[in-house]
C-alpha cells in the first residue's frame, strides 16, 4: 500500500457544484496534513491544512479522520478558477513530508 | 517577501551528461527539500536539510544524484550522469524549523527547472 494515495481523477464537474476528494495515507503515526494545489505548469502552494476538529476556509472545508486514516477536502459552489490539482500531504512525526499524486479537477461552465 | 528562488526554469541536456541546479530558500527557513516531480504524479521528495545538515535523503539516487547545503542557505542538486527518466521538475522548498510538538509550518515552492533529457 502507498504511503498516500489519491484518485487522480479527474473529477469534471459543473460550476456551482459541490466536490469532495479523500485522500488515504497507511503511516497511523503521522502529525500533519495539508492540502495542496497545483495549477497547471506551477509549484504547488499551501491551501489549507488540516486540523483534528476540522476546518473551514470560505468553500472549502478540510476533514481529518484517524480512525479510517484519511483526509477529505469539500469544495461548495464550484469556481472555474478552481481547476487545478489538489495534492495531499501527510507528515510523519519523522518530519518527512509525503505527497499524494494528486487529485485533478476540472470546472466547465 | 521573496520567494525560493531557482533557476534555471528549463534545461536540456543529452543523457549521460550532467546538469546542475541551484535553489536560494526564503530567508530565515532553516528547512530547505529537493523533490522530483515526474509529469502526472506528485513531488517526491529526493532530499531534506536542516541547516546544512541532512536530515533524510533516503529516496536520492545517489550512484547519480548529489545535493549540498554548505553554509545552511543557498543549495544546489546535480545528477551526473543524467537517464531519460530523470525528465522532470526539480522543486525546491523551504521552511521554518518544524518542531515536535510545535506549531505546523507551511512548505513554500519554487517555480522549479523543467529538466528534459534526450
Amino acid at each position: 500500500r502507498k504511503e498516500v494515495e489519491q484518485d487522480p481523477g479527474p473529477f469534471n464537474v459543473p460550476e456551482g457544484a459541490t466536490v469532495a476528494f479523500n485522500c488515504t495515507y497507511s503511516n497511523s503515526a503521522s502529525q500533519s496534513f495539508f492540502w495542496y494545489r497545483q495549477d497547471c505548469r506551477k509549484e504547488p502552494k499551501l491551501l489549507m491544512s488540516v486540523y483534528s476538529s476540522g476546518n473551514e476556509d470560505g468553500r472549502f472545508t478540510a476533514q481529518l479522520n484517524r480512525a479510517s486514516q484519511y483526509i477529505s477536502l469539500l469544495i461548495r459552489d464550484s469556481k472555474l478558477s478552481d481547476s487545478a490539482t489538489y495534492l495531499c500531504v501527510v507528515r510523519p512525526i519523522s518530519y518527512i513530508p509525503t505527497f499524494g499524486r494528486g487529485t485533478s479537477l476540472i470546472v466547465h461552465p | 517577501e521573496a520567494g525560493v528562488a531557482q533557476s534555471p526554469r528549463y534545461k536540456i541536456i543529452e543523457k549521460r551528461q550532467s546538469v546542475a541546479f541551484w535553489c536560494n530558500p526564503i530567508s530565515g527557513h532553516a528547512t530547505l527539500y529537493w523533490y522530483q516531480q515526474i509529469l502526472g504524479q506528485g513531488p517526491k521528495l529526493l532530499i531534506q536539510f536542516q541547516n546544512n545538515g541532512v536530515v533524510d535523503d533516503s529516496q536520492l539516487p545517489k550512484d547519480r544524484f548529489s545535493a549540498e547545503r554548505l553554509k545552511g542557505v543557498d543549495s544546489t542538486l546535480k545528477i551526473q550522469p543524467a537517464k531519460l527518466e530523470d525528465s522532470a521538475v526539480y522543486l525546491c522548498a523551504s521552511s521554518l524549523v518544524w518542531e515536535i510538538g510545535g506549531m505546523n509550518t507551511e512548505a513554500f515552492f519554487g517555480q522549479g527547472t523543467r529538466l528534459t533529457v534526450v
